[in-house]
């Protein structure tokens, strides 16, 4: 079965300094994969995807993502990270073993300190 | 409408009862998800629907939960019997079915069961 892990619970950063969120993958076939953010009593919103081409995405509100398929990982950057960053993220796949649903990791948080 | 609406955005029932929550996706969306979060916790997927295809129940906790999607848009999910362990956020998300889509979530119905 196809799935995400996100690795760290939470991750703690100083306001400026760069960020990464850590997301690795398991799939067959291509991997189609997505970040999300959820901000306090909010929904998710969709921040980027890889589906295939440049290993670089960029995403919104600065952030990108490195997909490294040796590594089977999709990191989440920001170069200079924002009090306002602060929120849970979660990574995502599609099944494409089973039904095509998107499956999600189980989120990291991220604090970041002024 | 501009995203997707679910309704109510708050439902506190009696332990026992049965409760239906709705989820109107973005139109043209042919894909609708339910998960659910409880707590602290990740996104939990319940069902998929996709199309016009079977949908993908896999998720679904035990039987008293069930949904249904009438003519490709509108969703229900309704929980039988509630229990405490119910208690959490249900989150409707639409795409289009397409495996390099993205998924629009609305901002959930919180349930708590008494």
């Amino acid at each position: 079965a196809q799935s995400v892990a996100q690795p760290e619970d939470q991750v703690n950063v100083a306001e400026g300094n760069p960020l990464t969120v850590k997301c690795t993958y398991s799939v067959s076939g291509n991997p189609y994969l997505f970040w999300y953010v959820q901000y306090p009593n909010r929904g998710l919103q969709f921040l980027l995807k890889y589906i295939t081409g440049d290993n670089l995405v960029k995403g919104s509100y600065g952030f990108e993502a490195e997909f490294n398929k040796s590594q089977t990982s999709f990191h989440l950057k920001k170069p200079s990270a924002l009090v306002s960053d602060s929120a849970l993220y979660f990574c995502a796949v599609r099944d494409v073993s089973n039904t095509d649903k998107l499956i999600f990791g189980t989120g990291t948080r991220l604090q970041v300190f002024p | 409408g501009a995203g997707v609406s679910q309704s109510p955005s708050n439902k506190v029932t009696e332990k026992g009862k049965d409760v239906e929550l709705r989820c109107d996706p973005i139109s043209g969306h042919t894909a609708l998800y339910w998960y659910r979060q409880s707590l602290g916790q990740g996104l939990e997927f319940l069902i998929y629907f996709q199309g016009n295809s079977a949908p993908d129940k896999s998720g679904l906790p035990s039987d008293r939960f069930s949904a249904e999607r009438t003519g490709g848009s509108v969703s229900t999910l309704t929980i039988q019997r509630t229990q405490q362990e119910d208690s959490a956020v249900y989150f409707c998300a639409s795409s289009f079915n397409r495996l390099n889509t993205e998924a629009f979530f609305g901002q959930g119905t919180r349930l708590t069961v008494v």
